[in-house]
């Protein structure tokens, strides 16, 4: 049982160039999650999915698109890389929780992909 | 939408001390959950700990535990007998009850650093 894997784990990229990270997760989750960290701030998510073929945007969307096409993946796409998305990024992974009364449900982390953008 | 706010960017203490970590947060929501996670230089996050906000019990594990006080809108952590393993980066995060989809709201987190 892996949890939550990232590709990669560094990257660099000249600006106007486009690439693609990836997350995978084992644990049959639902819900899935990508987040940027920048220096002195926190976690600020980008995108979401709550299930296969859906996608959701979250608080800093723009530059980003994401795709949801198998349940234990998701995609995190930067089509023309700009130094100001040079960030750590995270990807997460959580259970839906069954109903607003529900119990709460932990996100698992990946490892986390730091990008630089020249 | 709601805002975290931790207005300690860096704490040091002794190894062996207790240390308090300040969280506050705004929100108009009346049912959430709310955390502190932890982040080592491996940059791995790692939950510490938990509280649902409909408890009025204080959340602890093990040497952590929180105080939560949902009328100042207030939750700090408190690390009993400090190790120096505990040296990490700590967020207080906030996630309103059935918005998982949502995903969590971060502070910009408190540098910890235990002093051997």
């Amino acid at each position: 049982n892996a949890g939550v894997t990232q590709t990669p784990k560094f990257r660099v990229l000249k600006t106007g160039q486009s690439m693609t990270l990836l997350c995978a997760q084992d644990m049959n989750h639902e819900y899935m999650y990508w987040y940027r960290q920048d220096p002195g701030m926190g976690l600020r998510l980008i995108h979401y999915s709550v299930g296969e073929g859906t996608t959701a945007k979250g608080e800093v969307p723009d530059g980003y698109n994401v795709s949801r096409l198998k349940k234990q993946n998701f995609l995190l796409g930067l089509e023309s890389a700009a130094p100001s998305q040079t960030s750590v990024y995270f990807c997460a992974s959580s259970h839906r929780t069954p109903g607003l009364a529900g119990p709460w449900d932990e996100q698992f982390f990946g490892p986390g992909t730091r990008l630089t953008v020249l | 939408a709601q805002t975290v706010t931790q207005s300690q960017p860096e704490m040091s203490v002794q190894e062996a001390e207790t240390v308090t970590l300040s969280c506050t947060y705004d929100t108009s929501e009346s049912n959430y959950y709310l955390f502190w996670y932890k982040q080592p230089p491996s940059r791995q996050m790692i939950l510490v700990i938990r509280q649902e906000a409909y408890k009025q019990q204080n959340a602890t594990e093990n040497r952590f535990s929180v105080n939560f006080q949902k009328a100042a809108k207030s939750f700090s952590l408190k690390i009993s007998d400090s190790q120096l393993g505990d040296t990490a980066m700590y967020f207080c995060a906030f996630m309103k009850l059935g918005g998982g989809a949502d995903g969590l709201t971060f502070g910009k987190g408190t540098h910890l650093i235990i002093q051997p």
